[in-house]
C-alpha cells in the first residue's frame, strides 16, 4: 500500500493478557518508528529500528514491552502481561532518512489497544 | 530536558477567521520542527516542516509556519479557517541532528471551529 499500515486497528484484551500489534512500513523505508498516545502522556516516542542495526529501545515504558523487525520491513510491538495503563493508541511511522538527519516520518492510523 | 510546549490546550475560532497555534522549543541547537494534524480516528498528518533556510515555510492545507530563533517558537498559522480544519494540532521537534531520531511531541491543541 502507498502508506504505513497497522493492524489490528482495535484490540481489547484482558489485564494479565500478552498482545501483539503490527506494523507494515511504507515500502522503500529504512527507519522505523513506534510512539504511544494516551490522555494522560501525550505522545511518547518508544522504539526506532533503522535498517538491520540494534533498535533504539530507550523510551521502552517497561521490560514487558519489546519490538522486533523481521528482514528490515514489518514490526511487531509485543506487550507482556498487559496493565491497564497500556490502554492507548500505538502508533507507528516510517520514514527514508535524508542527510543530517533531514528526517520526515509518515505515520499510520494506529492501533487502539483497550485492557479491561 | 528535551521538550516541545503548547500553551494553548483548546482553541475556537469562527470559520472564516484567522488562526494561530504556538509552539515552543527548548534546546542550545535548532532542532528539525514539524506540525503534524491528527483528525478523530485517524494517524498523523504532516502539514510542514522546517529544517533550514527560509524561517516562513508553506504547507498543505493553506498553513504556514514561521520560525523565530530568537523567541524558540515556530507557531502555526492560517489566515481563513474552514470547517473541515476542526481537529488536534501537534507540534514536533527532532533533536538529534547527526541521524534519524524519535520525535518529541507537544500535548497538541485542540481546534474548534464555530459556524
Amino acid at each position: 500500500g502507498a502508506g504505513v499500515s497497522q493492524s489490528p486497528s482495535n484490540k481489547v484484551t484482558e489485564k494479565g493478557k500478552d498482545v501483539e500489534l503490527r506494523c507494515d512500513p511504507i515500502s522503500g523505508h529504512t527507519a522505523l518508528y513506534w510512539y504511544r498516545q494516551s490522555l494522560g502522556q501525550g505522545l511518547e516516542f518508544l522504539i526506532y529500528f533503522q535498517g538491520n542495526s540494534a533498535p533504539d529501545k530507550s523510551g521502552l515504558p517497561s521490560d514487558r514491552f519489546s519490538a522486533e523487525r523481521t528482514g528490515g520491513s514489518v514490526s511487531t510491538l509485543t506487550i507482556q502481561r498487559t496493565q491497564q495503563e497500556d490502554s492507548a493508541v500505538y502508533l507507528c511511522a516510517s520514514s527514508f532518512p535524508g542527510l543530517r538527519g533531514k528526517n520526515i516520518q509518515y505515520f499510520g492510523a494506529g492501533t487502539r489497544l483497550s485492557v479491561l | 530536558a528535551q521538550s516541545v510546549t503548547q500553551p494553548d490546550i483548546h482553541i475556537t475560532v469562527s470559520e472564516g477567521a484567522s488562526l494561530e497555534l504556538r509552539c515552543n522549543y527548548s534546546y542550545g541547537a535548532t532542532p528539525y520542527l514539524f506540525w503534524y494534524v491528527q483528525s478523530p480516528g485517524q494517524g498523523l498528518q504532516l502539514l510542514l516542516k522546517y529544517f533550514s533556510g527560509d524561517t516562513l515555510v508553506q504547507g498543505i492545507k493553506g498553513f504556514e509556519a514561521e520560525f523565530k530563533r530568537s523567541q524558540s517558537s515556530f507557531n502555526l498559522r492560517k489566515p481563513s479557517v474552514h470547517w473541515s480544519d476542526a481537529a488536534e494540532y501537534f507540534c514536533a521537534a527532532a533533536y538529534s541532528g547527526g541521524g534519524a531520531d524519535g520525535l518529541t511531541f507537544g500535548k497538541g491543541t485542540h481546534l474548534i471551529i464555530q459556524p
